[in-house]
């Protein structure tokens, strides 16, 4: 069966400080790979999505960048975090190919508080 | 463009009664439906979707969901809730297509709160 591991599960960070959030994928092949961002405990909102290695796309402009250096590991970074960074992200998978009928599968998220 | 509203900020029931979450969509074209629940401090646990075929859909945990293309919605249902599903509820939306990748469009959430 396919999980889902991200970690760390709580990080405290201070204002510019580096960042690197890390989602691993067992059990799927070349999966298409979500990173999110779960502001004050609702809406979603989708900061990048990566349908094969080295293959990264941008939803918003922010002060994070993603990278997918193996088919099964995408990760979250910055350079210097700014306190609005704080929130809950959430890495997804979902199966390839299949167009929009497969599920997001979540991890169980990192929250990410900037101080 | 895809769009979900869940019109209910929040929905209180007792332990026992139906529960039901509304959700609305607009997608051009025919819709992947899905709805999600995350419990506190986790992440989003996929309960069901809507593909095609028939309306009523059933999925994880005794919930279920109804299909409604004349009135775009797409509500999910519980018969008789436990306080354990209380939890915080998402729709969410993809464009039917099969040739291509497509973004979901999550709703904002419904916070159930089931009480003894």
């Amino acid at each position: 069966s396919q999980t889902i591991h991200q970690w760390p599960a709580t990080l405290v960070q201070p204002v510019g400080s580096p960042l690197s959030l890390e989602c691993t994928v067992e059990g799927t092949s070349n999966p298409n790979l979500y990173w999110y961002r779960q502001a004050a405990g609702r809406g979603l909102q989708l900061l990048f999505y990566s349908v094969g290695i080295g293959q990264i796309s941008s939803e918003v402009p922010q002060n994070l960048s993603a990278s997918r250096p193996q088919d099964r590991q995408f990760i979250l970074s910055s350079k210097k975090l700014l306190l609005s960074d704080s929130g809950f992200y959430l890495c997804a998978w979902s199966v390839a190919g299949q167009g929009g009928r497969p599920p997001l599968h979540f991890g169980n998220g990192t929250r990410l508080t900037v101080t | 463009a895809q769009s979900v509203a869940q019109p209910e900020d929040q929905v209180n029931v007792a332990e026992g009664n139906p529960l039901t979450v509304k959700c609305t969509y607009s997608v051009s074209g025919n819709p992947y439906l899905f709805w999600y629940v995350q419990y506190p401090n986790r992440g989003l646990q996929f309960l069901l979707k809507y593909i095609t075929g028939d309306n009523l859909v059933k999925g994880s945990y005794g919930f279920e969901a109804e299909f409604n293309k004349s009135q775009t919605s797409f509500h999910l249902k519980k018969p008789s809730a436990l306080v354990s599903d209380s939890a915080l509820y998402f729709c969410a939306v993809r464009p039917g297509r099969d040739d291509s990748w497509g973004k979901f469009q999550f709703g904002a959430g419904t916070q159930v709160v089931v009480t003894p």
